[in-house]
């Protein structure tokens, strides 16, 4: 079974931290990708990986930055949070032309 | 650009197929529609996908309009632990990684 393992699964940082979300896979996929979700908004694509350095912007990626140093991490960086980022975080990965795997997802609270 | 419509919410009686409708009228031709489901507090897992023809799993069926303009999922019999929201997502154009998963129907299984 593919397994898409995030580092938290539940975090509380402060205004101005720097907060960083990991995410693994173990199938060798080449796409990765970052997704927040909020009441009534459903899912909201900040950043995909579709390769190794390789990044492209979602639909909502102002204040976060993403890191690909190798195929199975996905990095996703808040670089100063701010209360308007909590949310939960989902990480997911696929292979060309097959489905998403997501990950049990990060319940990110920024006080 | 794609999207999709579905109802809000359903009610389903346990033992009984449960028929979730989705609207997708502005598929691509070459596009596929995928089925996720989420259960609270938990990252989507996939269910089921097809292009044109009806698609059968362990998990459920997916069936697709001649015209693909819409789809429904079936749980032939449904359960407790059915109880999720159930998204229905196609990609946004063809070529692209993004995905759109709207607010889903949350469906509910009764006792």
């Amino acid at each position: 079974d593919v397994k898409v393992t995030q580092s938290s699964r539940y975090l509380v940082k402060r205004t101005g931290e720097k907060v960083f979300l990991e995410c693994v896979q173990d199938m060798d996929h080449e796409n990765m990708f970052w997704y927040r979700q909020d009441p009534g908004l459903g899912l909201r694509l900040i950043y995909f990986s579709y390769d190794v350095k390789m990044k492209e912007k979602g639909d909502i990626p102002e204040g976060y930055s993403v890191s690909r140093e190798k195929k199975e991490r996905f990095s996703l960086i808040l670089e100063s949070a701010s209360t308007n980022q909590t949310s939960m975080y989902l990480c997911a990965s696929r292979a060309a032309g097959v489905e998403q795997f997501f990950g049990p997802g990060t319940r990110l609270t920024v006080l | 650009d794609a999207k999709t419509t579905q109802p809000t919410s359903m009610d389903c009686a346990e033992g009984r197929a449960a028929n979730l409708p989705c609207n997708h009228s502005t598929i691509s031709g070459n596009e596929y529609v995928y089925w996720y489901r989420q259960i609270h507090s938990q990252g989507p897992q996939y269910i089921i996908h097809g292009l044109k023809n009806n698609e059968t799993n362990e998990m459920a069926s997916l069936i697709i309009t001649e015209d693909r303009k819409s789809s429904t999922l079936i749980l032939p019999h449904a359960t407790l632990r059915d109880t999720a929201v159930y998204y229905c997502i196609v990609r946004v154009a063809p070529g692209t990684y993004k995905y759109i998963f709207g607010t889903g129907t949350r469906l509910k299984v009764l006792a």
